[in-house]
């Protein structure tokens, strides 16, 4: 799977909103663009994915470049309990089902 | 609710103890499922896949007579850290994969510190 490349850390005030970026220039056509979070002290929880067009669900949104070569996870809304470090993961369709988990960004929310 | 049960959540345990983490996947079969370990402030990196039916897979550097895995059941795994030193002390967490493949469902952890 190929490789991103995010900060190792953002700071956000709470109810703010939130621009997480990964860069993931050696993307595949079949690359999907999976996004996962880890609370402190428990494991990764799924937050979204996508392909091409830009994703919604009741966690986040993801908007993905039109060159597929960067995305954005967007908090809309920044609470305390979104301090986590996130993960941006290119996952094959195809391919089988682990993850390869990157660095990720640390996320600390300001109250 | 949780999708993935993981038992225990923290072990404390002596040098040379051999240490039992279930993974039990709630609801849905898994043919496969997968055992991951982190490390302070480092990221998750796979130890093996378990598969129903079959031995485990082991990630390049993992020595599987030490993590032994038993994929006992289409809803239960298992990893036994055998002989557990100090070195071994790590978060370890299995993940389940969706019947469709994506996403994976994450245990909260079993926190091992060996003394």
């Amino acid at each position: 799977d190929a490789k991103t490349t995010q900060p190792n850390s953002m700071e956000s005030n709470e109810e703010e909103p939130v621009h997480l970026p990964c860069n993931h220039s050696t993307i595949s056509g079949t690359d999907y663009i999976h996004w996962y979070r880890q609370l402190p002290s428990q494991g990764p929880e799924y937050v979204i994915h996508g392909l091409t067009s830009n994703v919604n669900n009741r966690m986040a949104s993801l908007a993905i470049a039109e060159d597929r070569k960067s995305s954005t996870l967007i908090l809309h809304r920044a609470t305390l309990r979104d301090a986590a470090v996130y993960y941006c993961i290119l996952k094959d369709w195809a391919g089988s089902y682990q993850l390869t988990f990157g660095k990720g960004t640390k996320l600390s929310v300001i109250p | 609710g949780a999708v993935v049960s993981q038992h225990p959540s923290w072990v404390i345990c002596k040098s040379g103890t051999s240490v039992k983490i279930e993974c039990r996947s709630l609801d849905f079969q898994a043919t496969t499922m997968f055992w991951y370990r982190q490390f302070p402030k480092q990221s998750l990196m796979l130890m093996a896949t378990s598969n129903e039916g079959s031995k485990a897979t082991y990630e390049q550097g993992v020595e599987k007579d030490k993590f032994l895995i038993n994929h006992a059941s289409l809803t239960l795994s298992t990893l036994t850290v055998t002989s557990a030193h100090p070195e071994d002390s790590s978060f370890y967490i299995c993940s389940v994969p969706d019947p469709g493949g994506q996403p994976q469902h994450f245990g909260d952890g079993t926190r091992l510190s060996i003394l």
